[in-house]
């Protein structure tokens, strides 16, 4: 089954940091450009990172430009989204995506994550 | 940045009725748009992409067209199962993204 599993959400205070994974399965990870995108409570969605297959390009939303770096594994089938500087506004759920045709279609279930003191 | 515009942002339809979401995009995005339905607690599930190609064993009463700056996601008969929010995205541009959501609700 084609999956993306997401974790590494949680609650962190603000100005703190926090490294989400994705794991992904039953596909050639390798072969696929990746991305970030999130959602904060009762909001839509916000796209945030991308990732070329390769690793080797990556583009960041200016929400995040400066905070956040996007990262894979290829070898471990994994993405990863490091947020630093979290802050109130971060709060939401995270989730990540595979690019086919310019459009995303495999998405994980989504790590929750709270920024609060 | 392109900026993606949604209208409109609820809908009240009932079961039965054709139902049409448009999208416009700030700038040209030639057919380099995605359709995508969500429902509370999940994650989104992609629809449409390349403006009008339908996404394997989604319904065929969805269907998208446009191109350049105007989009429309159609439903051609609303089903139970349709009830939800849609989103457009632009992939045309480094930044993919996303509209402010449409929500169909029950009439």
């Amino acid at each position: 089954e084609v999956q993306l599993v997401e974790s590494g959400g949680g609650l962190v205070q603000p100005g703190g940091s926090l490294r989400l994974s994705c794991a992904a399965s039953g596909f050639t990870f390798r072969d696929y450009e990746m991305n970030w995108v999130r959602q904060a409570p009762g909001e839509g969605l916000e796209w945030l990172s991308y990732i070329t297959s390769g690793g080797s390009t990556v583009y960041y939303a200016d929400s995040v430009k400066g905070r956040f770096t996007i990262s894979r594994d290829n070898a471990k089938n994994s993405l990863y989204l490091q947020m630093n500087s979290l802050r109130a506004e971060d709060t939401a759920v995270y989730y990540c995506g595979r690019e086919r045709m310019n459009a995303f279609d495999i998405w994980g279930q989504g790590t929750m994550v709270t920024v609060s003191s | 940045d392109i900026q993606m515009t949604q209208s409109p942002s609820t809908l009240s339809a009932s079961v039965g009725d054709r139902v049409t979401i448009t999208c416009r995009a700030s700038q040209s995005i030639t057919t380099w748009l995605a359709w995508y339905q969500q429902k509370p607690g999940k994650a989104p599930k992609l629809l449409i992409y390349k403006a009008s190609s339908l996404e394997s064993g989604v319904p065929s009463r969805f269907s998208g067209s446009g191109s350049g700056t105007e989009f429309t996601l159609t439903i051609s008969s609303l089903q139970p199962d349709d009830f939800a929010t849609y989103y457009c995205q632009q992939c045309k541009s480094y930044s993919r993204t996303f509209g402010q959501g449409t929500k169909v609700e029950v009439k």
